[in-house]
């Protein structure tokens, strides 16, 4: 099994310029999540997909547009870049969401792909 | 926003010295996670806690949560090169019913250990 897969790996745009940023796993997982990762902020959720056909804003959904291809892919688009862009993207998935109960115990593992690292000039 | 405030955001130690990081909240959470990211790779998840009071060992790396589940922290005893690498915690937070909530990572630690 591959895991979580994202492409590209690094990519550089120039203001105003747009691209989707791909994601696909091979775990059957219900839910997918695009995060951003800059310098002392940690990870920050830009959108989420509990299951299959749904999509929802996390904390930072501004400038960004998200589509549930299939329970396997979930791609993060940019339409007109900005330099504020400039982040590591990572993509994740999880077998069920945060919060639901399994057998008494809350527990459930988010599993992230390798990130794509992207510029905007 | 509930925040999760990590200390120290940084440290470098040598080969052998034990070491904590701290995650502390404000906020109440229904479980913590830790994870570890190495240059260049994704976070992986190291343990999940989801008792207060709870500790949770890893060979060398002890994972204990708060009781009153708004804090962790992570001890490693007898560090060694390849524990290097950023720190994250994540809380989910409390809520009332089973909905969906948002994971909340950390500002993240990041540790250099030395030969």
């Amino acid at each position: 099994n591959a895991g979580v897969t994202q492409t590209p790996k690094f990519q550089v745009l120039k203001t105003g310029q747009s691209m989707t940023l791909q994601c696909a796993q091979d775990m059957n997982h219900n839910s997918m999540y695009w995060y951003r990762q800059d310098p002392g902020m940690g990870l920050r959720l830009i959108y989420y997909s509990a299951s299959e056909g749904t999509t929802d804003k996390g904390e930072v959904p501004n400038g960004y547009n998200v589509s549930r291809l299939n329970k396997r892919e979930f791609s993060l688009r940019l339409e007109s870049a900005a330099p504020s862009q400039t982040s590591v993207y990572f993509c994740a998935s999880s077998e069920f969401p945060p919060g639901q109960v399994l057998a008494g115990v809350s527990d459930y593992e988010q599993y992230f792909g390798p990130g794509t690292r992207l510029t905007v000039t | 926003t509930q925040l999760l405030e990590q200390s120290p955001q940084f440290l470098s130690i040598q080969e052998g010295e034990n070491l904590t990081v701290y995650c502390n909240s404000s906020s109440v959470f229904s479980s913590l996670q830790w994870y570890r990211q190495e240059p260049g790779e994704g976070p992986v998840l190291l343990v999940t806690v989801v008792t207060g009071g709870e500790v949770k060992k890893l060979k060398r790396l002890t994972f204990q949560f708060g009781d009153a589940r708004k804090d962790s922290s992570l001890h490693i005893t007898a560090a060694q090169p390849g524990d290097t690498g950023l720190y994250l915690c994540a809380g989910a937070p409390r809520a009332k019913n089973t909905g969906f909530q948002k994971l909340v990572f950390g500002t993240g630690t990041r540790l250099l250990v030395s030969p």
